[in-house]
């Protein structure tokens, strides 16, 4: 069985501050780890993922995430906060043999603060 | 832009109607899921499909039926609509080869609303 748990539904930032959305996994098999972006009223695109290899994956718009098996977490971060990054992400888990059924959790709302 | 396509972008329906959603997948991909998004959630993972077979299921009732089509576009079907059907739903296509799936891309979604 495979869950996520993304810590706090609602981050709010200021302009040029870090950025850290936690996501925690529970998996049964070697996870693949992934982060998706949604905008209001759109669908969802991927920021990055984990499947094998380098356990710090980097991703679009300036993002990354680490994979930490000890911890079992998988957070985003990104150094410097711009007012478009305001959206939903969401992390989802699959894994080996899953044929890519994603498990999401629940959501973090970014607000960025001028 | 993904190449993921989702018909019609919104729907309105009533209770105990029937309703059917379409997606046509990117080139080159021969999978679709079939997610739902209720509002201020994550996507649920409703089936899949592959080489026009049901592969895989989430917990959902059998009301919700899906189709692939041989060019893998696919359909999802929700039979006696519920207020709680009132949803998001996304579809994602992906390459799946042996039980190996590539990144799933995501269409714009169908808003349903069920009133």
């Amino acid at each position: 069985a495979q869950s996520v748990t993304q810590l706090g539904s609602h981050v709010s930032v200021s302009e040029g501050a870090l950025v850290l959305l936690r996501c925690n996994y529970s998996s049964s098999v070697p996870p693949y780890l992934f982060w998706y972006v949604q905008y209001p009223n759109q669908g969802l695109q991927l920021l990055l993922k984990y499947t094998t290899g380098a356990t710090l994956v980097k991703g679009i718009n300036g993002f990354e995430a680490e994979f930490k098996k000890s911890e079992t977490s998988f957070h985003l971060t990104k150094p410097s906060a711009h007012m478009s990054d305001a959206a939903e992400y969401f992390c989802a888990v699959s894994g080996l043999g899953q044929g890519g059924k994603l498990i999401f959790g629940q959501g973090t709302e970014l607000s960025v603060k001028p | 832009e993904t190449g993921v396509t989702q018909s019609p972008t919104h729907l309105i329906k009533t209770r105990g109607q029937q309703v059917t959603l379409r997606c046509s997948s990117q080139s080159g991909h021969n999978t679709v899921s079939w997610y739902q998004q209720a509002l201020g959630q994550g996507p649920q993972f409703i089936f899949q499909y592959y080489r026009e077979e049901e592969n895989g299921r989430g917990n959902f009732p059998p009301r919700f039926s899906g189709l692939q089509f041989p060019n893998y576009s696919s359909e999802l079907n929700v039979n006696a609509l519920e207020l709680d059907d009132s949803a998001l739903y996304l579809c994602a296509s992906s390459r799946l080869l042996d039980s190996m799936n590539t990144e799933a891309f995501f269409g714009q979604g169908t808003r349903l609303t069920v009133v």
